[in-house]
């Protein structure tokens, strides 16, 4: 177990819906890091939060947005969902923004779009 | 852009070594990483190198070389749980941040 929590664990919906992933980090981490994860494309940085504020952007897609709250989790929100959409996303957390290099994942959240 | 290669899957005998290559090209080098993530798991830590050489930890140790563009995992006394894939990752610096990129994964089967 990381520390790292995520829910929901599955998700199911259709196409042109939105939703939105949830992620705790790990106790005292102001990290957060966002992936997708899907069999073609591999474990993709999305986005990433460091106490609140936007650090980097990765292939993040306009349909897809985040934010980091006061308490430090973090809400991935998609929309307008497509069937390319389906995929595994992972939130990761860290101590720190630079200095910290390890990541602990969560158990991740698997959406699928019908 | 960065560019990381590493093979996509490779097997080996319990009890045996084996040595996982990836090769990058990065701007910005600040570490390469190495992961293992068993299937519909999440990845879990296994290394981290930002100087040249090998950083060893239990039967697990991890090569770089930051001029040739090459790390490889090197996995002794193979157990069946070992079984899972391997994520090569290069962490570059970009605008004050840091921008990890993963390779498509190295999938080991150990076989008795």
């Amino acid at each position: 177990d990381s520390g790292v929590t995520q829910t929901p664990k599955h998700l199911i919906t259709a196409t042109g819906q939105r939703v939105t992933l949830r992620c705790s980090p790990r106790s005292g981490d102001l990290s957060v890091y966002w992936y997708q994860q899907s069999l073609d494309q591999g474990l993709q940085f999305l986005i990433h939060y460091y106490n609140g504020e936007e650090r980097a952007k990765g292939n993040i897609l306009e349909r897809f947005s985040a934010q980091q709250f006061p308490d430090l989790h973090s809400e991935l929100n998609l929309s307008s969902l497509e069937l390319g959409d389906s995929a595994l996303y992972f939130c990761a957390s860290s101590p720190t923004a630079t200095s910290s290099y390890e990541q602990y994942f969560g158990p991740g959240t698997r959406l699928t779009v019908t | 852009g960065q560019n990381i290669d590493q093979p996509t899957e490779m097997t080996a005998t319990e009890g045996a070594i084996v040595q996982i290559n990836c090769t990058y090209q990065t701007s910005g080098f600040n570490g390469l990483f190495w992961y293992q993530q068993h299937a519909g798991e999440a990845p879990t830590f296994l290394s981290y190198n930002v100087l040249d050489g090998l950083e060893e930890k239990g039967r697990f140790s991890s090569f770089l070389s930051r001029s040739k563009g090459y790390s490889y995992l090197l996995l002794k006394e193979l157990q069946m749980k070992d079984s899972a894939s391997y994520l090569c990752a290069v962490r570059a610096a970009s605008g004050g941040s840091y921008i990890p990129t993963f390779g498509r994964g190295t999938s080991l089967i150990v076989h008795p």
